[in-house]
């Protein structure tokens, strides 16, 4: 069964610093992986999505990388702004159906 | 602009209420889908759809009922059975699995559902 970790639960930096986010995932066998944003009380913003196929995506200051092989992904973040604080939560999609399986995800704090 | 629109975005319900919570889709995607969040645990898949008329239980489908009569819409009802229905409920769609390229998810804004 594909279970999807995120460490940290929780991470607090100051502003400016570059930060990476880790997603690890049991099963090799996934379609795409999406890494998402949710601010308090809201719903999810996409930020990536990378297919097994490939090996990184960017979005301006946002990197996010796929390893199958190792069952890891990480989200780097560069300059962090305080405005980046929220919760990033990935999602794997597996091969077979069309469910997402979450990480219950790294909630990350900017300090100013 | 094109997205997905949940409805109301605060909700209370007494003890033996069934509620129904609207999501409402305009990015023409076929598969559509209901997650409950609770506080430090992952969303879990409460139902989804991949065409009109047919649906699929995720996970902790127990008390909750679907419908998908429209491809734009998929309402989900937490009945009176639902046992601990207090939880933030999220819709999202995504392009069909087997279509060419991009099948990234889209969220809406999220229902906060209180028993009181």
């Amino acid at each position: 069964k594909q279970e999807v970790t995120q460490i940290p639960a929780a991470l607090s930096v100051p502003e400016g610093e570059n930060l990476v986010l880790n997603c690890s995932f049991t099963d090799s066998a996934i379609y795409n992986l999406q890494w998402f944003r949710q601010d308090p009380g809201k719903g999810l913003t996409s930020l990536l999505l990378i297919q097994s196929s490939q090996r990184e995506q960017t979005s301006g200051r946002l990197n996010a990388s796929l390893d199958k092989s190792s069952g890891r992904s990480t989200l780097y973040i560069a300059a962090s702004q305080p405005g980046d604080s929220a919760t990033y939560l990935c999602a794997v999609r597996l091969d077979s159906n069309y469910q997402l399986i979450w990480g219950a995800g790294t909630k990350l704090i900017i300090k100013p | 602009d094109g997205g997905i629109t949940q409805s109301p975005k605060y909700l209370f319900r007494k003890e033996g209420q069934n509620v129904t919570l609207s999501c409402e889709q305009n990015l023409n995607h076929d598969a559509m889908y209901w997650y409950r969040q609770d506080p430090g645990q992952g969303l879990r898949l409460i139902y989804y759809s991949q065409i009109v008329n047919d649906f699929q239980k995720g996970d902790i489908a127990e008390g909750y009922s679907v419908s998908r009569e429209k491809k734009e819409s998929f309402p989900l009802t937490v009945t009176s059975a639902q046992k601990n229905p207090t939880a933030f409920y999220l819709c999202a769609s995504s392009p069909l699995l087997r279509a060419e390229g991009n099948t990234e998810a889209f969220f809406g804004q999220g229902t906060r559902l209180t028993v009181v």
